[in-house]
């Protein structure tokens, strides 16, 4: 079955340090991979997609490649701040019968300290 | 734009009862999802409206329904609650039939007592 693996444990880093966080997958053929940004107690904000023809992405300090020989995507994020603190989700999705459901990894949860 | 809303933001029921949860999506986006949020699962895709039919659905039980209107807004209904039950329900909207990215409401946060 079809599994998206993100690091459970938080990764904790300084301000001004750049965070990469991690997505791995396997039994997966994605046309597309996206990266959303959840607050506690709030939906999930939509952040990036990188499609499967695409190594990398950039908008302003983020930064998402993905590589689909080894089945991962790895997000950047340069020049952290306190408010980039959040978890972060991966999710997958390829075209299925004209519809796109994509499929979510549980989250990564970043702590950037002063 | 208004972004996606969700009502109601909290609710408590008891096991047994019944519940409706109300979506409406950003203005012109005719898809809608739905999902189960808790934490032990992570986000699980419950289904998907597309012009007032249901797409897609995921692996839950017949308990949980949905439907969409003509105005894209959507209704989810859960009978029978269960302790289980309990978690995060978020709606997310997109526009077209390839719902490449998708807006999240900020959900409904119910507890089953």
């Amino acid at each position: 079955s079809q599994k998206i693996e993100q690091n459970s444990e938080a990764l904790n880093i300084q301000e001004g340090k750049t965070a990469t966080l991690t997505c791995n997958y396997t039994n997966y053929s994605p046309a597309y991979l996206q990266w959303y940004r959840q607050d506690p107690g709030r939906g999930p904000v939509f952040l990036l997609l990188i499609r499967e023809n695409e190594k990398e992405k950039r908008k302003e300090r983020l930064k998402v490649t993905f590589d689909t020989t080894l089945k991962q995507s790895l997000f950047h994020i340069t020049a952290s701040q306190p408010a980039d603190s959040a978890t972060y989700l991966c999710a997958l999705g390829g075209a299925s019968g004209g519809s796109y459901i994509p499929t979510f990894g549980r989250g990564t949860s970043l702590i950037v300290h002063p | 734009k208004a972004g996606v809303t969700q009502t109601p933001r909290y609710l408590i029921k008891t096991r047994g009862q019944q519940v409706t949860l109300s979506c409406s999506p950003i203005s012109g986006h005719r898809s809608v999802s739905w999902y189960q949020q808790t934490p032990g699962q992570g986000l699980q895709f419950l289904f998907e409206y597309f012009s007032e039919t249901q797409r897609n659905k995921g692996n839950f039980p017949g308990r949980f329904s949905g439907r969409q209107f003509s105005n894209s807004r959507s209704e989810m209904n859960v009978s029978t609650l269960e302790l289980g039950d309990s978690a995060l329900y978020l709606c997310a909207s997109s526009f077209g039939q390839t719902s490449y990215e998708q807006y999240f409401g900020p959900g409904t946060r119910l507890t089953v007592t």
